[in-house]
């Protein structure tokens, strides 16, 4: 079973921040990485696909970059509409989640 | 626009199998290139990802549940179904159904998402 470990699990940022999380793969899983962000009380909404490729519509801020085991999704510049919690998943065969990030305001 | 609506029993008694239904409207189920997936989120945890089929019919299992889940497709009414067998309390959720693109694409459709609670 491939594992993904997420840091860190808390971050506290400032609107205008750069923001970077980081997801670790237990294994090598190519580019086959995708990254959401979940308000509360709503379903998740997808960022980031294929480790790299921005979902229409998302703004440009969100990019995400690595493959095989270390990956990263960066936020550019905080915007007040980006506190939330983000995920990471693997997108083989057995596509998992990681353990989240919450983006909470300094 | 695709639009994904779960429906079910809220409320599921523990030993018993729960049940829910995801309609998808605004495109086809057996349309190619999507598999047709479910997740849980336990309340105030992360996502597990379930199980998904695919238009063909295959299915992929989370193998910590494989033993007691069952997602299955009925085309003519385009929606596919989650049956969950032997619940108990760990398995109180809000579940989502959703659809996935293609083999590297992520999960770009979610429905609102349903509680379901495990309580006798």
């Amino acid at each position: 079973d491939i594992q993904l470990t997420q840091s860190p699990s808390f971050l506290s940022a400032s609107v205008g921040d750069r923001v970077t999380i980081t997801c670790r793969a237990s294994q090598g899983i190519s580019s086959y990485l995708a990254w959401y962000q979940q308000k509360p009380g709503k379903a998740p909404k997808l960022l980031i696909y294929a480790a790299s490729t921005l979902q229409s519509g998302v703004p440009s801020r969100f990019s995400g970059s690595g493959s095989g085991t270390e990956f990263t999704l960066t936020i550019s510049s905080l915007q007040p509409e980006d506190f939330a919690t983000y995920y990471c998943q693997q997108l083989n065969s057995y596509p998992r989640f990681g353990g989240g990030t919450k983006v909470e305001i300094k | 626009q695709l639009q994904l609506q779960e429906s079910g029993s809220g409320l599921v008694k523990p030993s018993q199998t729960l049940s829910l239904t995801c309609a998808v409207s605004g495109g086809s189920i057996s349309s190619g290139g999507y598999s047709w997936s479910w997740i849980r989120q336990p309340p105030g945890k992360g996502l597990e990802w379930i199980g998904y089929i695919y238009h063909s019919g295959s299915t992929y299992y989370n193998p910590s549940l494989k033993s007691r889940v069952t997602i299955s497709v009925d085309r003519s009414k385009n929606q596919f179904s989650l049956k969950l067998s032997s619940v108990t309390a760990a398995d109180t959720a809000v579940y989502y159904c959703a659809r996935r693109t293609g083999t590297t694409g992520g999960i770009d459709y979610w429905g609102q998402g349903t509680l379901v609670t495990v309580s006798s």
